[in-house]
């Protein structure tokens, strides 16, 4: 069974560094086709993607958040790390990761994020 | 940035009766493969979104058949042929076309009336 879990603080001070982890289950962070993506929804809004990261390394970020965000893996915890610097009261979201498919031309290999986390909320005050 | 664009905002339905969501991103999803890159996510209320629909019209696992995605290009749609109750919720779409940045939609809330 597959399963991702998130982690992180309940309470952060604006400008202060946040840091999230994502542990993961039933599957590896070594296999070449699939990754994780984090992604974000502040209360009573959309969803919003906000970084993903692969077996090879290989990260993407959302443009407005770059400079802010860094993503990492450890393969040995099997976990995916997201660090956001500076963080303010904007970013009080519930933060969620979920299992994400690795770019690919075969079609055949994609699936959708077909494996969500039950999301961990965090409040910047 | 691809741009997704969900209507209607809010989608009051009838149990028993047919409901219909459309999205439409700002370029068009085919891939060189011919394929779609388009997935549909239901949120329903205080759970994590799941997967319903990906590549525009693949039902994911253990989705019900009520449920379909369909259209090509830039214009997509989801039906739910019968709604039930616990079909309640709110319904994204989400580009995966540009894979250094994926987007969603606004957003569906679709509600019994």
């Amino acid at each position: 069974q597959v399963t991702l879990k998130e982690s992180g603080p309940v309470l952060v001070k604006p400008t202060e560094t946040l840091t999230l982890t994502c542990t993961v289950s039933g599957f590896s962070l070594d296999n070449a086709r699939m990754g994780v993506s984090w992604i974000r929804q502040p209360p009573g809004k959309a969803l919003e993607w906000l970084a993903h990261i692969f077996s090879n390394d290989a990260e993407s970020y959302t443009p407005s958040l770059k400079s802010r965000l860094t993503i990492s893996r450890d393969t040995s915890k099997s976990q995916v790390v997201l660090t956001m610097t500076n963080v303010a009261p904007v970013d009080t979201a519930t933060y969620y990761c979920a299992r994400t498919p690795r770019p690919t031309p075969l079609a055949s290999l994609y699936f959708g994020m077909d494996v969500w986390g039950q999301g961990t909320t965090v409040t910047v005050s | 940035d691809i741009v997704m664009t969900q209507s209607p905002l809010s989608l009051p339905v009838t149990l028993g009766e047919p409901a219909s969501i459309s999205c439409r991103s700002s370029q068009s999803l085919q891939h060189t493969n011919g394929f779609n890159y388009l997935d549909w996510y239901l949120q329903r209320p205080g759970q994590s979104p799941q997967l319903l629909v990906y590549l525009g019209s693949n039902r994911a696992s253990g989705v019900p058949d009520r449920f379909s995605g369909s259209g090509s290009g830039t214009d997509f749609t989801l039906k739910i042929s019968r709604v039930e109750a616990e079909d309640v919720g709110v319904y994204y779409c989400m580009q995966a076309l540009q894979t250094s940045l994926l987007t969603f939609g606004g957003g569906t809330k679709v509600e019994i009336k």
